[in-house]
């Protein structure tokens, strides 16, 4: 059991919004700001596309929004695009720099 | 830029030990503030973080695995090692060596840059 909980899959149309969920078993795994959002496409490694729950690393397209609202973190995709279907991972660590990722969450753009 | 580039054998028999190297090109791994990071994924599956090293060889370990488990840092050679013994099949999987860093925002970690992945597989 992941102390990161995932939704399995999440899809829409292109053009639209879908917001993906990442809750923490732990005030102590989601909190201070360290959930982080990896993105990955079949046969390829992860890429992270938001660190410190809302930031955007240089050349990842501002459709890729991150937030938290208590002991869970969010990120949206604003203007879905055929390329963006892939796997999303959440992580965060604990206070003793144990380090987890949640299951993942499929994006599928219909 | 940043790269890194695992190397090591692709079948381990059950029982024996799995080694992996990293080598790490772009950056020096001595550069402060960087940890340097095993991540594994089961075919199909997840990732899970298996530990990582600082360049003075202070280590953070993943618990279920801590018992089997060595990593190890060279910066003569600007790499760093996993050692993963009495491996079973479970422990098939394609290995990644990370850079865990902070960003800009200077108050959390996270996994910056990905080598491409191997897959080892654990069978006899």
């Amino acid at each position: 059991q992941s102390a990161l909980t995932q939704p399995p899959s999440v899809s829409g149309s292109p053009g639209q919004s879908v917001t993906l969920s990442c809750t923490g078993a732990s005030s102590d795994v989601v909190s201070y700001n360290r959930v982080s959002w990896y993105q990955q496409s079949p046969g390829t490694a992860p890429k992270v596309i938001i660190y410190e729950v809302s930031h955007r690393p240089s050349g990842v397209p501002d459709r890729f929004s991150g937030s938290q609202s208590g002991d869970t973190a969010s990120l949206t995709i604003s203007g879905l695009q055929a390329e963006d279907e892939a796997e999303y991972y959440c992580s965060s660590y604990t206070s003793s720099s144990v380090h987890v990722f949640g299951p993942g969450t499929k994006v599928t753009v219909l | 830029q940043v790269q890194l580039q695992e190397s090591g054998p692709g079948l381990v028999k059950p029982s024996q030990t799995l080694s992996l190297t990293c080598t790490v090109s772009g950056v020096s791994i001595i550069s402060d503030g960087y940890y340097w990071t095993l991540i594994r994924q089961h075919p199909g599956k997840g990732l899970e973080w298996i530990g990582f090293i600082y360049y003075n060889g202070v280590t953070y370990y993943n618990p279920s695995l801590k018992s089997r488990l060595i990593i190890s840092v060279d910066t003569s050679r600007n790499q760093f090692s996993l050692e993963l013994n009495s491996v079973t099949a479970a422990d098939t999987a394609v290995y990644y060596c990370a850079r865990t860093s902070k960003g800009e925002g200077g108050s959390a970690w996270f996994f910056d840059n990905w080598g491409q992945g191997t897959l080892v597989t654990v069978s006899s």
